[in-house]
């Protein structure tokens, strides 16, 4: 079946430095790739999206490129601020759009310190 | 612009009570709908998804149900509410042809309905 697999959390970084947020998914085909931001006490937004393989999402200074190979979807940000702290959600959606959902991995809250 | 509603904010609710929970969606015409769970520590689980009035399809057995009586309008319902119906319950809407559910297209959420049942 399809699946999405995310790093535990929680992450606490310090202001300015690098994250990674490790993100693998399984499913048959060629799934779309999201990321979802949620901050406290709200709804999901989206981050981030590729539709295909080695696309490169990219918004607010984050990046995740679409690894076929690795089945992979990595968050990373260079330099985090105190703003990015939230909860994120790494998803997929199985190609052709049968199911038409949206199949979430649990999350992984960031904590980012001044 | 589209906006999505959900009411209400919060909800606190003893078991075995009755629950509807609402959401409505402005400015787009017929939307794909769907209603999402978030418990603590166990990220999203798809409940239902809609891709018109009165077309419900449910991803997981449980003591909820859905239903759409008008084109922006979704509601989530319970006879009786359980302990284990706590959680934050978000709706979210896509851009749909009628009849047709698209994978691909962005799906935007509402701001949520935090519910307690003690």
């Amino acid at each position: 079946g399809n699946s999405v697999t995310q790093m535990e959390g929680p992450v606490t970084l310090s202001e300015e430095a690098f994250l990674t947020i490790n993100c693998t998914y399984t499913a048959t085909g060629y799934p779309s790739l999201f990321w979802y931001v949620q901050y406290p006490g709200e709804g999901l937004q989206l981050l981030l999206k590729a539709t295909k393989a080695d696309d490169k999402g990219s918004n607010k200074g984050f990046e995740a490129t679409y690894r076929k190979e690795t089945t992979s979807f990595h968050l990373e940000k260079g330099s985090v601020q105190v703003s990015d702290s939230a909860v994120y959600f790494c998803a997929l959606t199985p190609y052709g759009g049968s199911q038409g959902n949206l199949i979430f991995g649990k999350g992984t809250k960031l904590s980012v310190k001044p | 612009s589209q906006t999505i509603h959900q009411w209400p904010a919060t909800l606190v609710q003893p078991v075995g009570s009755p629950l509807s929970l609402e959401c409505t969606v402005e400015g787009t015409s017929n939307p794909n709908l769907y209603w999402y769970r978030q418990a603590a520590g166990r990220g999203l689980q798809l409940l239902f998804y809609s891709v018109g009035i009165g077309q419900i399809s449910s991803e997981v057995p449980q003591n909820l149900s859905a239903s759409r009586p008008q084109d922006r309008q979704f509601i989530l319902s319970s006879k009786k509410l359980l302990l284990s119906d706590s959680g934050f319950y978000l709706c979210a809407w896509t851009r749909g042809v009628a009849g047709v559910l698209r994978s691909y297209n962005e799906q935007f959420f509402g701001p949520g309905t935090r519910l307690t049942v003690l």
